[in-house]
């Protein structure tokens, strides 16, 4: 079965600090993951995706990602936060070119 | 190009009214999905068309629930009759298969409140 699960529903940190926002995913294929964020009252945006080439993956905004087969983890990272990173972020799982799976979303709030 | 476009961005409607909610998609793009985010249930596919066609309908809720897509620059997702438990954001999203990676574009939502 093909699943992503987002492991904190909700992480808080500073401005200026780094931020880890966790997930995990389990698929029989080898996935494409991705990450988008969502800003209040608009679209998802995409910060970044994992096609199979490099496992370390750079976003905009300077969100980065890395794909570990062994852990079955593709968490999302960024070295200082910024008050508008502030948003809802999903983890998300491709397969088959356009079956999706969404994690369940965490909210980041960054803290002045 | 625009983006994918979505209207209305907010409706609110009584319960049993029909609502309609229109997409239209990234202009190429052979792919368009319709979702509803819902705080209970985060984010959930509901149906996606390939080429106009409809490959994937059991997300839908109920059979008040339903989709058209007449042509490559159009589709509708129609509630009928709509009820307070349908209230959420539906998003349409479009994409085109290329190098063998889907990205989907999102629209900007409808926020749809049943009173």
């Amino acid at each position: 079965a093909q699943s992503v699960t987002q492991l904190d529903s909700h992480v808080s940190v500073s401005e200026g600090t780094p931020v880890l926002l966790r997930c995990n995913y389990s698929s029989s294929y080898s996935p494409s993951l991705f990450w988008y964020v969502q800003h209040p009252n608009k679209g998802l945006q995409l910060l970044l995706k994992y096609t199979s080439a490099a496992t370390l993956v750079k976003g905009i905004n300077g969100f980065e990602a890395e794909f570990k087969k062994s852990e079955t983890s593709f968490h999302l990272t960024k070295p200082s936060a910024h008050m508008s990173d502030a948003a809802e972020y999903f983890c998300v799982l491709c397969y088959n070119n356009n079956d999706m799976r969404f994690g369940a979303g965490t909210r980041l709030t960054v803290k002045p | 190009d625009a983006g994918v476009i979505q209207s209305p961005r907010h409706e609110v409607t009584e319960m049993g009214q029909e609502v309609t909610l229109r997409c239209k998609p990234i202009s190429g793009h052979d792919y368009l999905f319709w979702y509803r985010q819902t705080m209970m249930r985060g984010l959930e596919l509901l149906i996606y068309f390939n080429n106009n066609v409809p490959i994937d309908d059991s997300g839908m809720p109920e059979d008040r629930f339903s989709a058209k897509m007449p042509n490559a620059s159009f589709s509708t997702l129609k509630i009928q009759p709509s009820e307070p438990r349908d209230s959420a954001v539906y998003f349409c999203a479009s994409s085109s298969v290329g190098q063998g990676v889907t990205e989907a574009f999102f629209g900007q939502g409808t926020r749809l409140t049943v009173v």
